[in-house]
This record gives C-alpha cells, sequence and structure tokens, in this order.
C-alpha cells in the first residue's frame, strides 16, 4: 500500500528566510505527487504536482518542489517566506493506472508552518 | 479555477440526528471524493465515486453513506448522528483518475 510521511509536524521560520518541507513516500513505481495547502477552516488548494518529466516543478505562489526517486522524496522549497504563506501544507501520493490504488490519494499528516515577523 | 460547494459549511446537531452534507460541483468531473480530517491529522478517504450510480467505501470505515444521482452533486448522510462522527468532512473533485483533486470548502460537524 502506497503511504505518505511528513517527518516534521511544526516548523517555525522568519519572514524572508527560505523554506523546505519534507516529503517521504513508499510506492512501488514512480506515483503522482502533490503538495495541497490549508489555511484554517478551509479546504485544500493545489500548490504543485508532478506526474513525469522534469523532477523540479514550479507552483502558485513561488513554490517548488523536487522529485528525488533515489531518495523517494518530494520536498516542498520557497526561497522567502511570506507572512501569508502561514498554514498548514499537506504532501499526497496518487497511485498509477493498473494499482489498486489508482485514482485515490494518500496524504501525509501534514506540517503546520508559522511565520514570525 | 475549481468550483465545489460544500453546505453548511458548520453545524451542530444532537446525538441520533440524521443529517446530509451537501457537496456540488460545477466543472463537470465524473470523479468525486470524501474525506474526513480529524484536527491536526491527515485526511482520510471514505468514499468515492467514479461517476453516475458508481459509488464506492474509501480505505477508513465510516458510517456514512453517499449517494451519485447527478454528475455534479454528492451528497454524504448519516443515519444517526454519534458524537465519534464529530470531524471535518472535505469534498473534492477530479476530472480523472490521474489527475490532481480540487476541494471544496469543507463542513465541520459537530455531534453533542
Amino acid at each position: 500500500a502506497q503511504s505518505v510521511t511528513q517527518p516534521d509536524i511544526h516548523i517555525t521560520v522568519s519572514e524572508g528566510a527560505s523554506l523546505e518541507l519534507r516529503c517521504n513516500y513508499s510506492y512501488g513505481a514512480t506515483p503522482y505527487l502533490f503538495w495541497y495547502v490549508q489555511s484554517p477552516g478551509q479546504g485544500l488548494q493545489l500548490l504543485l504536482k508532478y506526474f513525469s518529466g522534469d523532477t523540479l516543478v514550479q507552483g502558485i505562489k513561488g513554490f517548488e518542489a523536487e522529485f528525488k526517486r533515489s531518495q523517494s522524496s518530494f520536498n516542498l522549497r520557497k526561497p522567502s517566506v511570506h507572512w501569508s504563506d502561514a498554514a498548514e501544507y499537506f504532501c499526497a501520493v496518487g497511485g498509477v493506472a493498473g494499482g489498486t490504488s489508482y485514482g485515490k490519494l494518500t496524504f501525509g499528516q501534514g506540517t503546520i508552518l508559522t511565520v514570525h515577523p | 479555477e475549481a468550483d465545489i460547494y460544500q453546505t453548511p459549511r458548520y453545524l451542530v446537531i444532537g446525538t441520533g440526528k440524521k443529517i446530509t452534507l451537501e457537496c456540488s460541483q460545477t466543472m463537470g468531473h465524473d470523479k468525486m471524493y470524501w474525506y474526513q480530517q480529524d484536527p491536526g491529522m491527515e485526511l482520510h478517504l471514505i468514499h468515492y465515486s467514479y461517476g453516475v450510480n458508481s459509488t464506492e467505501k474509501g480505505d477508513l470505515s465510516s458510517e456514512s453513506t453517499v449517494s451519485r444521482i447527478r454528475t455534479e452533486h454528492f451528497p454524504l448522510t448519516l443515519e444517526s448522528a454519534r458524537p465519534s462522527h464529530t470531524s471535518q468532512y472535505l469534498c473534492a473533485s477530479s476530472p480523472a483518475a490521474h489527475s490532481e483533486q480540487y476541494f471544496g470548502p469543507g463542513t465541520r460537524l459537530t455531534v453533542t
């Protein structure tokens, strides 16, 4: 079964500092990978996705993520954090065609980001 | 821009009541999903549908039921609410099984 691990439950950074949120997945093949952001009391908004091709993907709000097959990782990065980036971030993995998880997303536990002024 | 709506946004209800959480999308997506999310926790898939008259249970066992009579509508029903049902319920839709999912704002349910 596919699984996602986000090792950091809570991260605090200063505004303007760089950010990296970690995500490790377990899956038998190259999965579809996503990062979502959730503000308090809201649904999830897609930041970026990886299906295939270039392993460095660009998303909205200045975020990027790099897929590293050898490390089974899909870490999210931002060079300079803004106070409005404070939220909870979820990594998710989707199954590929032919597998029992096709069409479903498995989410990590989330990382809460706090931004200090 | 994704257009997926959930009502009500907040609901406080007593034990034993029947409730229906509404979810509608205007994008014509075939795939729709219901997730349950407890505070500070990951999302767990409880139901999904790949089209009209198609519904399946998700990975997390749930006492709720769903129906899919119209493409745009995917309501979730609890016949008899219990305090253990207190949670946030998120609805999502997707144009394809391998595509990203678009989420509604969620319904926060409290059963007293």
